[in-house]
């Protein structure tokens, strides 16, 4: 049971650069969310889905796009990296009511330079 | 919109020592309440619930509604404790959580 996996663990990116954060769980959970984490800042919501095929916006959505085609993956996309999207990354997915908490993925270690 | 907040950025304490790490929120209505643990680089991990009154790996947190806190406890702080706590609050709308800034836990030998 791998719960929920992301790819790539660390990228290092140009600015203006564009790429792809896959998010995966095998849970069968509903939800699914992308947050990024920065020092002094705690965890943002970037961008969430409340199943396939949906998606909506978070706290920091700017600069970010995201898919849900198919229920178990979530898609973060970066259309031209800037400087302040260097950050760590987390993808969590939890059940319908969200109760027994988050399950998060081991997170994306992304610089942009 | 509701907001949670984790007065302190660092705690530092010795092994043995009482621990308290504090949380408030401001939210109407009323929320569910995590805190959640980060260990050193890696992925974050929900460590208790408010709605189950569990205690794991000794720490406890009783959700006050009249102070609109949900400070985390732990009598005697092992080395192993040390780490990124951040309290988390759910509305029940889309299961959204909203994070505090977290607060680093140093347990010194």
């Amino acid at each position: 049971n791998a719960g929920v996996t992301q790819t790539p663990k660390f990228r290092v990116l140009k600015t203006g650069q564009s790429m792809t954060l896959l998010c995966a769980q095998d849970m069968n959970h509903e939800y699914m969310y992308w947050y990024r984490q920065d020092p002094g800042m705690g965890l943002r919501l970037i961008h969430y889905s409340v199943g396939e095929g949906t998606t909506a916006k978070g706290e920091v959505p700017d600069g970010y796009n995201v898919s849900r085609l198919k229920k178990q993956n979530f898609l973060l996309g970066l259309e031209s990296a800037a400087p302040s999207q260097t950050s760590v990354y987390f993808c969590a997915s939890t059940t319908d009511r969200g109760l027994g908490g988050y399950t998060f993925g081991s997170g994306t270690r992304l610089t942009v330079v | 919109a509701q907001r949670v907040t984790q007065p302190e950025k660092l705690l530092s304490v010795f092994k043995g020592a009482p621990v308290e790490l504090k949380c408030n929120y401001s939210y109407s209505g009323s929320p569910e309440l995590f805190w959640y643990v980060q260990y050193s680089r890696q992925r974050l991990q929900l460590l208790l619930r408010h709605i189950s009154r569990e205690s794991i790996k000794g720490f406890t947190a009783d959700l006050n509604k009249g102070e609109t806190s949900f400070h985390l406890k732990k009598p005697f702080a092992q080395e192993e404790d040390s780490a990124m706590y951040y309290c988390a609050l759910t509305t029940g709308a889309n299961s959204k959580l909203t994070f505090g800034k977290g607060i680093t836990l140093s347990v010194r030998p």
